[in-house]
């Protein structure tokens, strides 16, 4: 167990909607990541947050966005889905911000039909 | 662009038959690379981490190695519980990078 919580554990949704993806990081770490992954294209960057601010950014769509809460959990909001956005989103956190020593959660299985 | 290209794709092996998995990587200033372990249906686990040339981890029947061009992670006398897809990442540069992955190679230890 990794201590990082992602909920919900898979989501089955209709092309068009709107989803959001939770995540609670490990106690302590200040720095979340989210990352997407396909069978095709193999884990994918998207965004970094840093105690409530935006460190990084990826390729991450213009339908997509996230935010850090005071409390440290993050949101990953999904709009507009298409089908492929079918994919594993997986959030990881780590205690600092520029380290690649992550601990990830069980992911977010979203399916779009 | 960064890019990591891991080989082979898959590859079993019977218990105990000793092999390595290639990563090889092009990045503008590698900062560190990373070794993950990804069971099915859970996240990447990592496992080493590797910051200059020659350098060397171990971690039971895994070691993992590092040259200019290529990171490899050899798995010594392996067993069934060794099943899993191994990633390899990259980060690069100074500041604020993200981490790079390849594709990963899923490794399957017959018994």
């Amino acid at each position: 167990d990794s201590g990082v919580t992602q909920t919900p554990k898979h989501l089955i949704t209709a092309t068009g909607q709107r989803v959001t993806l939770r995540c609670s990081p490990r106690s302590g770490d200040l720095s979340v990541y989210w990352y997407q992954q396909s069978l095709d294209q193999g884990l994918q960057f998207l965004i970094q947050y840093y105690n409530g601010e935006e460190r990084a950014k990826g390729n991450i769509l213009e339908r997509f966005s996230a935010q850090q809460f005071p409390d440290l959990h993050s949101e990953l909001n999904l709009s507009s889905l298409e089908l492929g956005d079918s994919a594993l989103y997986f959030c990881a956190s780590s205690v600092r911000s520029n380290t690649g020593e992550l601990f990830f959660g069980e992911g977010s299985r979203l399916t779009v039909l | 662009e960064d890019q990591v290209t891991q080989s082979p794709e898959a590859l079993r092996l019977q218990e105990g038959e000793s092999s390595s998995l290639n990563c090889s990587y092009t990045v503008s200033g590698l900062r560190g690379l990373f070794w993950y372990r990804q069971d099915p249906g859970k996240g990447p686990e990592f496992l080493f981490t590797l910051y200059s040339a020659g350098e060397e981890k171990e971690k039971e029947r895994l070691k993992a190695t590092l040259t200019k061009k290529e990171s490899f992670l050899h798995i010594t006398a392996p067993k069934p519980e060794d099943s899993a897809t191994y990633l390899c990442a990259v980060q690069a540069g100074s500041g604020n990078t993200p981490l790079v992955f390849g594709k990963g190679t899923r490794l399957s230890v017959i018994a």
